[in-house]
């Protein structure tokens, strides 16, 4: 099925621990974006990149580092992570220009950081 | 002060209700407007799109702008327990790369 898929669904760390979160799309849309949602703050933005060779930060981006791969694939790395970082992670992507313009989200990394 | 407000709830209704969801906003630039709406423990997934202002229906989905107060609503009418979800509004200014979200809310349709 087209769409986003990430990887791991769950992960459980020890703070200090480092680990990458996969993103890939198959919908050849030119944006990609991560997202984390916690209760009460919703969907804030981590990381984005807007075409492949390119990243910027959103609004939240300390303590993360991303690699867009090529065009479908775009990771992010906890380089050490804190209990602080436990959250619900989304990547999505954008692409396309129709009635159906908007992202495209994965199902979500449940990380909980101990 | 967020750029897109959006009040939490939960809100509880019975089945057959006319639900009103909101957001307010701040940037008068902002052109794109969106309702997402979020399963547990699943993904958002884009439920209706609208651009600049006025009206756009969809099934029992009605979602209204209006940029002179800075505030989009999402109207459902009939609804249904199979409605209980978390409802986002997502917004976005011309030229545009990414959106600002409200914080959600939750919406509970009791049978």
């Amino acid at each position: 099925n087209a769409g986003v898929t990430q990887t791991p669904k769950f992960q459980v760390l020890k703070t200090g621990q480092s680990m990458t979160l996969q993103c890939a799309q198959d919908m050849n849309h030119n944006s990609m974006y991560w997202y984390r949602q916690d209760p009460g703050m919703g969907l804030r933005l981590i990381y984005y990149s807007a075409s492949e060779g390119t990243t910027d930060k959103g609004e939240v981006p300390n303590g993360y580092n991303v690699s867009r791969l090529n065009k479908r694939e775009f990771s992010l790395r906890l380089e050490s992570a804190a209990p602080s970082q436990t959250s619900v992670y989304f990547c999505a992507s954008l692409g396309g220009e129709s009635v159906n313009y908007g992202y495209t989200f994965g199902s979500g990394t449940r990380l909980t950081v101990v | 002060q967020k750029e897109v407000e959006q009040d939490p709830g939960p809100l509880s209704v019975p089945e057959g209700a006319i639900v009103s969801l909101n957001c307010t906003y701040s940037n008068s630039a902002f052109q794109y407007f969106m309702w997402y709406r979020q399963y547990s423990r699943k993904g958002p997934e884009l439920l209706m799109y609208t651009y600049s202002s006025g009206n756009k229906e969809d099934g029992r989905f009605t979602a209204q702008v209006d940029k002179s107060s800075k505030y989009i609503s999402l109207f459902i009418r009939d609804s249904q327990p199979s409605d209980s979800a978390t409802y986002l509004c997502a917004m976005s200014r011309p030229n545009f790369n990414k959106f600002y979200f409200g914080s959600g809310t939750k919406l509970n349709v009791k049978p």
